[in-house]
């Protein structure tokens, strides 16, 4: 199957640094992929849909300006978790799908980013 | 808004008893998927049903979708150790969009 791959694993930032968070596409082009966190035992809440060449579409409750989403080519896409807090601590995960795989959608998941802020 | 819900939350089986998770959505999704996320990893996808009504299986894994494709099963039949892990179910209410998860369902068993 595809790969996705994300960098870094694991991070750990004071509080008010800034973390940029690099999802890769490895084996074929995205041009959506979507950005997930996932707190300790929780689901994966849908933070924000990255679009290539446009801008990311925020889900309600997240602050477009605090995690600054960049989709810069087909296989590469960036969360910058600005001015970081102890809450925004927490298990990101990046995801793509193929396009053109119109009779099976599969998307792949990334291996995840896990911050912890200090 | 759209919202999948999905029980139960936690399951402990002996190995060897079967396995149901179940979701629920509260509007008609376009397909609805499947995963597993084992303990430190990331999701894993193991199925999409698109069909109403439709049935597919994997070994001993049985998935279903809902006449009115609003809701899902997983059924897992003589549970192993390597069942192990966290299912969610995530339903798409359009075709190659966002997609919704599940609350998850954690599978522990007893050996």
């Amino acid at each position: 199957g595809a790969v996705v791959s994300q960098h870094p694993s694991w991070v750990i930032c004071k509080s008010g640094t800034s973390v940029k968070i690099e999802c890769r596409s490895l084996d074929f082009q995205a041009t959506t992929m979507f950005w997930y966190r996932q707190f300790p035992k929780q689901s994966l809440m849908l933070m924000a849909t990255s679009n290539e060449g446009s801008k990311a579409t925020y889900e309600q409750g997240v602050e477009k300006d605090k995690f600054l989403i960049n989709h810069a080519s087909l296989t590469l896409s960036t969360l910058t978790v600005t001015s970081a807090h102890p809450e925004d601590s927490s298990f990101y995960i990046c995801s793509a799908y193929e396009e053109g795989r119109a009779n099976v959608f599969e998307q792949f998941f990334g291996p995840g980013t896990r911050l912890t802020v200090l | 808004g759209q919202q999948v819900m999905q029980i139960p939350q936690y399951q402990h089986v002996q190995e060897g008893e079967d396995f149901t998770t179940y979701c629920n959505s509260s509007t008609t999704l376009s397909n609805i998927q499947w995963y597993k996320q084992r303990p430190g990893g990331h999701p894993v996808f193991l199925i999409q049903l698109v069909k109403s009504g439709e049935v597919k299986k994997q070994k001993r894994l049985t998935f279903q979708f809902g006449e009115a494709k609003k809701n899902s099963s997983l059924h897992i039949t003589a549970t192993q150790t390597t069942d192990v892990g966290t299912y969610f179910c995530a339903g798409e209410y359009s075709s190659a969009s966002k997609i919704i998860f599940g609350s998850g369902t954690r599978l522990s068993i007893r050996p």
